[in-house]
């Protein structure tokens, strides 16, 4: 089973700033299989990258995903007040289980 | 619009049961793959069970092996998740979320993930 571990666990930044969050794999993982989600209170997900760097339909450019192997990044490039959430990668690969990070919450 | 409705959450105690359902309405449901997701307080999400477009293959988290079981009914657009057994620790928000995939010519894999999700709805296993 693939395990991810997020960090930072909370990240504090302001608006205009860039967020680096980073997701380790515990083994070599396809960039194909990793995703990021963001998640606000009250709200489902949102897909916001696919196969590691591809930006879902209607993802403004300031996100931007990257990395292979084990390591993975997502950025976000001038930060906007509704940009503060926590953030998931997931490994969602050919096999189960699809397993999740355990989030990185990014706040003003 | 693509649209995906949970229901049939509520209050369970600790041995009981609850069926939830998922309404899909916008797309082309029995050609999608299906997975459920839950959001327990304080946690982060984790992937619950998945099942395949016709309904054929499922799969679960191991902890709800045996207790979970998955469904879908292609004629009514609808996913289901039949939960018995419950425990204080199922408790969470239960989202169901579609399954889209895309051909990577780079590395000829499927890249897989989740693009449509419902809001979701609140079990609480508690006596």
């Amino acid at each position: 089973e693939i395990v991810l571990t997020q960090s930072p666990g909370t990240l504090s930044l302001s608006p205009g700033e860039t967020a680096t969050l980073s997701c380790r794999a515990s083994q070599t993982v396809s960039s194909s299989y990793i995703d990021w989600y963001q998640q606000k209170p009250g709200q489902a997900p949102r897909l916001l990258i696919y196969g590691a760097s591809s930006r879902a339909t209607g993802i403004p450019a300031r996100f931007s995903g990257s990395g292979s192997g084990t390591d993975f990044t997502l950025s976000i490039n001038r930060l906007e007040p509704e940009d503060f959430a926590v953030y998931y990668c997931q490994h969602y690969g050919f096999s189960p289980p699809y397993t999740f990070g355990q989030g990185t919450k990014l706040e003003i | 619009e693509v649209q995906l409705v949970e229901s049939g959450g509520g209050y369970a105690q600790p041995g009981g049961s609850l069926r939830l359902s998922c309404a899909a309405s916008g797309f082309n449901f029995k050609t999608f793959e299906m997975n459920w997701v839950r959001r327990a307080p304080g946690k982060g999400l984790e992937w619950v069970s998945y099942i395949s477009d016709a309904g054929g293959i499922t799969h679960y988290t191991d902890s709800v092996k045996g207790r979970f079981t998955i469904s879908r009914d292609n004629a009514e657009n609808s996913l289901y998740l039949q939960m018995n057994s419950l425990r204080a620790e199922d408790t969470a928000v239960y989202h169901c979320a579609r399954k889209g995939s895309q051909y990577d010519l780079l590395t000829h894999n499927y890249k897989s993930y989740m693009d449509v999700w419902g809001k979701g709805t609140t079990v609480t296993v508690s006596s």
